[in-house]
């Protein structure tokens, strides 16, 4: 079974450029996660979906991060514009409704 | 969710045991202990949970206490492949989904 894939695994951006990251969840999975990683810490949880509702995106920076999950399978996760301090890990996580997480690779952003 | 304590570091042998500990003296009566890893630039990688008792699988064993504040994961035959950061994180399954904070996590360096 596949597993959570991420696009893309790395990428470099100049600061103020937009960016965006593409998460497809493990088939079935209805809730999906969008993780922050900063460097030496512990994954930070930015938002949740529930099929295509946020239900929560407490801690996601809404000036410049969006995301959105249409049709309730596929995610995008988007930042406009990018500063330095967003250089990190995104990590992208799925489960049934109260199941076991499962992460994906995480794509490494890069903001020079 | 209940706080974590586990220690920033420990080195094993190949092939011994390796014994990880976690406190959550303050954990209350409907929170899961759950034990994720995360090897050198993956994603978070699910290894077991429990709620009060014992839990075995292909990867580890959870032994809990009795009064549920503190437990430990064990692999059994540590490989140089179980080199990794793990994570010791309790959380209270429901409607809402698990909620996952993750810690500082144990630097496990496991050495030929």
């Amino acid at each position: 079974e596949a597993g959570v894939v991420q696009s893309p695994r790395y990428k470099i951006i100049e600061k103020k450029q937009p960016v965006a990251f593409w998460c497809n969840p493990i088939s079935g999975h209805n809730t999906l996660y969008w993780y922050l990683q900063n460097l030496g810490q512990g994954p930070e949880l930015l938002i949740r979906y529930e099929n295509e509702e946020a239900v929560d995106d407490s801690q996601l920076p809404k000036d410049r991060f969006s995301a959105e999950r249409l049709k309730g399978v596929d995610s995008t996760l988007k930042i406009q514009p990018a500063e330095l301090g967003d250089s990190a890990v995104y990590l992208c996580a799925s489960s049934l409704e109260t199941g076991v997480q499962f992460f994906g690779p995480g794509t490494r952003l890069t903001v020079l | 969710d209940a706080k974590t304590t586990q220690p920033t570091s420990m080195d094993c042998a190949e092939g011994r045991a390796a014994n990880l500990p976690c406190n959550h003296s303050t954990i209350s009566g409907n929170e899961y202990v759950y034990w994720y890893r995360q090897i050198h630039s993956q994603g978070p990688q699910y290894i077991i949970h429990g709620l009060k008792n014992n839990e075995t699988n292909e990867m580890a064993s959870l032994i809990i206490t009795e009064d549920r504040k503190s437990s430990t994961l064990i692999l059994p035959h540590a490989t140089l492949r179980d080199t990794a950061v793990y994570y010791c994180i309790v959380t209270s399954r429901g409607a809402a989904g698990n909620k996952l904070t993750f810690g500082g996590g144990t630097r496990v360096l496991v050495k030929p």
